[in-house]
Formats: C-alpha cells, structure tokens, sequence
C-alpha cells in the first residue's frame, strides 16, 4: 500500500481538462508544501511536472497545474493531447524520518 | 547538458551484493543533494535513500535499512548505492535523481535506470 492515495486511472478526450488527485496525511501534504508530480511514459525515465505544489519546471506546458487544499493534492491536465497519456505520481516530503512518499501511481488514458 | 548514467545492476542472488553508481555531469555535482529511487517491474515509484551536498547526512527508508548505504564521491561526480543482504523484493529499476533544490524533494533529473533482479 502507497503512503499517498491515487485513483488508479483516469481518462479524457482531446481538449478536455483532467484532475488527478493525491491524498496524503497530516504529517506529509497536509503540512508540507513540497508536494511534486511526475509524468511516466512506458519503459522511460520519470519526468518532473510541478513542484513546491504549483510550480512549473521550465519547459513544462502551462496546461499542467498542480493545487493543494488540505491533505490533497491535485494535478490538473488542460487541453488533453494524446501524448499526455503517461503515468502520473506525486510525491511528498513527510519529515526528517520517512522523508519522501510517493502515490501509487495513475494511469491517464486519452480517449 | 545535465545527465545521469547508472550502472551496476544485473542479476544477484539473494543474500548477495551489488554496487550501484551514478556518473553526474553538466552540473556542479557537489552543490545538490541526491537521491535512490526504486521501481519494481509494473510497480510504482519508491523512495529508497538521500544524501547531502556533501556525503555528510543520509536517510533511508526503512525497507532498506541497515542493508544499503549511500555514498558519493565530489571528486568523481559520482553517487553510489552499496545494497547487500538482497532480497527477492528489491528487484526493480534503481533510477539516481537530482533535488531541485535542497531538502525540498523535488526531482528535477533522473537517469534512465538500471534494474537488479534478485533471484536464484
């Protein structure tokens, strides 16, 4: 079982808008706000999306967003485009101890 | 260009050894703190070990613990996993990983992977 609870898919057509969400504990989103997103192709490397909750790495499209409300975190795909359709994991930082936590994982399908 | 390359992995035994390293280059190696991260075959991302800028402070999760030990060298840009006492549930890819920034857990680089199967 992953620290961080993600839906295992979701989906969407061409142009339309997708939240995957991430929900964490008081003692790692719900204090924290280092809270990160990767996408995952098959067979590839992770590849950072947002960090610090909202923040965009350069490069990444502006169709990416990432939120937080309590001990969720959301990542938002704007304007769907077939190569979206990847694997998503968020991540937090928990502390000194556990240090960082992952989501299981989820799978966006562009339909 | 920032590049991450592990190597090291292959097939071992279980109660075996292996030694995996992570070659850095297009960036002052000795100014980030980095990361182990691990994924099992059809598994998600976990969180294996960190290390400080300079080889002073590591954390491991516990499902490691006590069997690897991070380590780097700033002389060679080069990031190391030790893992010994390997069971069959450490099979996965081991990926090296950049922090963005100190202590913030954000991975900004990662290598391309090298898998350990731990099998007889």
């Amino acid at each position: 079982q992953s620290a961080l609870t993600q839906p295992r898919s979701v989906s969407g057509s061409p142009g339309q808008s997708v939240t995957v969400s991430c929900t964490g504990t008081s003692s790692d989103v719900g204090t924290y706000n280092y809270v990160s997103w990767y996408q995952q192709h098959p067979g590839k490397a992770p590849k950072l999306m947002i960090y610090d909750v909202s923040k965009r790495p350069s490069g990444v499209p502006d169709r990416f967003s990432g939120s937080k409300s309590g001990n969720t975190a959301s990542l938002t795909i704007s304007g769907l485009q077939a190569e979206d359709e990847a694997d998503y994991y968020c991540c937090s930082y928990a502390g000194s101890y556990t240090y960082v936590v992952f989501g299981g994982g989820t799978k966006l399908t562009v339909l | 260009e920032v590049q991450l390359v592990e190597s090291g992995g292959g097939l071992v035994q279980p109660g075996g050894s292996l030694r995996l390293s992570c070659a850095a280059s297009g960036f002052t190696f000795s100014s980030y703190w980095m990361y182990w991260v691990r994924q099992a075959p059809g598994k998600g991302l976990v969180w294996v070990s960190r290390i400080n800028s300079d080889g002073s402070s590591t954390t491991y999760a516990d499902s490691v613990k006590g069997r690897f030990t991070i380590s780097r060298d700033n002389a060679k840009n080069t990031l190391y996993l030790q893992m010994n006492s390997l069971r069959a549930e450490d099979t996965a890819v081991y990926y090296c990983a950049r922090d963005l920034a100190v202590a913030g857990a954000s991975f900004d680089y990662w290598g391309q992977g090298t898998l350990v199967t731990v099998s007889s």
